[in-house]
């Protein structure tokens, strides 16, 4: 069936390392696409889209790119900070009633 | 930005009691209003999608008559856990589409339900 996959977590880096948050997705059709960050305590915020292949998303240093012959929208930052720590969810456009569909999550700390 | 809340954000009941969640869009109106449930290291799942004025739409698998939903104003929708069980202990997680803005959702901070 359609579904979303992340790479589980947690995932602990250091502070201006590198990030890559694999995703991938079932679907037939092309999808829109979506990251989402979920900050301690807080709800689910928009952190990028794209909505057609080869779309590049990019927010807060954040980019993903819509690759549709890999079904993949992978999220990156070239530099992470400690406020980058957060729960991150890859999601893509569900039924006609505009629900999303989810990953699992991936927990990421930076440390200082 | 679009600001969802819910209450409670966290409620301890007894098995057979009933539990009344409420998802709010501060400053906006939504017209769509969706319902997740999300377990221990899980995606979040789609419960029901509710529309303003008319039934919620539940997903298969989903009582309804266990997981009430009604969405009676533009800001408004309530989803009441009915007899609640231990089983129904989880994690319940609103979102608020702004009208005529398919797939721009707002999530609300989620409500942790445990029924002992």
């Amino acid at each position: 069936g359609d579904s979303v996959t992340q790479m589980e977590g947690p995932v602990t880096l250091s502070e201006e390392a590198f990030l890559t948050i694999n995703c991938t997705y079932t679907a037939t059709g092309y999808p829109s696409l979506f990251w989402y960050v979920q900050y301690p305590g807080e709800g689910l915020q928009l952190l990028l889209k794209a909505t057609k292949a080869d779309d590049k998303g990019s927010n807060k240093g954040f980019e993903a790119t819509y690759r549709k012959e890999t079904t993949s929208f992978h999220l990156e930052k070239g530099s992470v900070q400690v406020s980058d720590s957060a729960v991150y969810f890859c999601a893509r456009e569900g039924g006609s009633q505009g629900n999303l569909i989810f990953g699992k999550g991936t927990k990421l700390s930076v440390k200082p | 930005g679009a600001v969802v809340s819910q209450h409670p954000s966290r409620v301890i009941c007894k098995s057979g009691t009933s539990v009344k969640i409420e998802c709010r869009s501060l400053d906006f109106q939504a017209t769509t209003m969706f319902w997740y449930r999300q377990f221990p290291k899980q995606s979040l799942m789609l419960m029901a999608t509710s529309n303003e004025g008319s039934k919620a739409t539940y997903e298969q698998g989903v009582e309804k008559d266990k997981f009430l939903i009604n969405h009676a104003s533009l800001t408004l929708s309530t989803l009441t856990v009915t007899s609640a069980h231990p089983e129904d202990s989880s994690f319940y997680i609103c979102s608020a589409s702004l009208q005529g803005a398919m797939n721009e959702q707002f999530f609300g901070p989620g409500t942790r339900l445990t029924v002992l």
